[in-house]
């Protein structure tokens, strides 16, 4: 079974601090799809990034970036500069063949509270 | 922008109560996903479907019932409420099968006494 492991339950920094948030799957497809997602208070998910397996290259964005590693299988997350409002859950998620079509395997989800 | 809505934002039911969460998306998605989320448990699938009248069993469909008449909604059924169903609810929609990003709407607290 595909699996998704993200080993920090809670993680709490002070504003201005850099943060990276760690993920880690598992699959035996060749082809497999990965995504972050940000649940705040309000507990509406929002998209962050989808990476397919086929894409290695790291990605910015603003002041978020992925690093994906196939070698270790982990697809992690780094906010720089981290912000009261990037308090949040942040879930990552890996998209799984079921029987009859697809659907996302979530981690538990990492929370994260930022401090002034 | 994709928007998903779901009927309501928090729900008190009492046991044994039937009980429809409705879930309408409006950018023509072929994949609609129901999940709960529990402290400690993450977000789990609990139906999906890739097509009008569709459905698959998800991780826990115990309890549960859905129903997709038309695209654009996908309702989730619980044909008896038990208190092991107080949670939050979240719907999603897709483009594509498998590569498709889902969407979520703003999720259904449920609480049942």
């Amino acid at each position: 079974a595909q699996k998704v492991t993200q080993a920090q339950t809670e993680i709490s920094v002070v504003e201005k601090e850099d943060v990276t948030l760690d993920c880690v799957y598992e699959t035996r497809d060749t082809t497999y799809y990965l995504f972050w997602y940000k649940q705040p208070p309000s507990g509406e998910l929002v998209f962050l990034i989808r990476r397919n397996s086929f894409d290695e290259q790291n990605e910015i964005s603003g002041r978020y970036s992925w690093n994906f590693q196939k070698s270790t299988s982990s697809f992690n997350f780094t906010i720089t500069a981290s912000q009261v409002v990037d308090s949040a859950v942040y879930f990552c998620a890996l998209s799984e063949a079921r029987d009859s079509g697809y659907a996302l395997n979530f981690g538990k989800g990492t929370s994260l509270l930022v401090t002034p | 922008d994709v928007k998903v809505t779901q009927s309501s934002r928090y729900l008190v039911k009492r046991t044994g109560e039937k009980v429809f969460l409705e879930c309408v998306q409006d950018m023509d998605h072929e994949n609609m996903f129901w999940y709960r989320q529990d402290p400690g448990l993450g977000l789990r699938l609990i139906y999906f479907s890739y097509d009008v009248k569709m459905k698959e069993k998800g991780d826990i469909p115990e309890g549960y019932s859905v129903s997709r008449e038309k695209k654009e909604r996908f309702s989730l059924i619980l044909e008896s409420a038990s208190t092991n169903q107080t949670s939050m609810y979240l719907c999603a929609s897709s483009l594509f099968v498998g590569s498709g990003t889902q969407y979520f709407g703003p999720g259904t607290r449920l609480l049942v006494l």
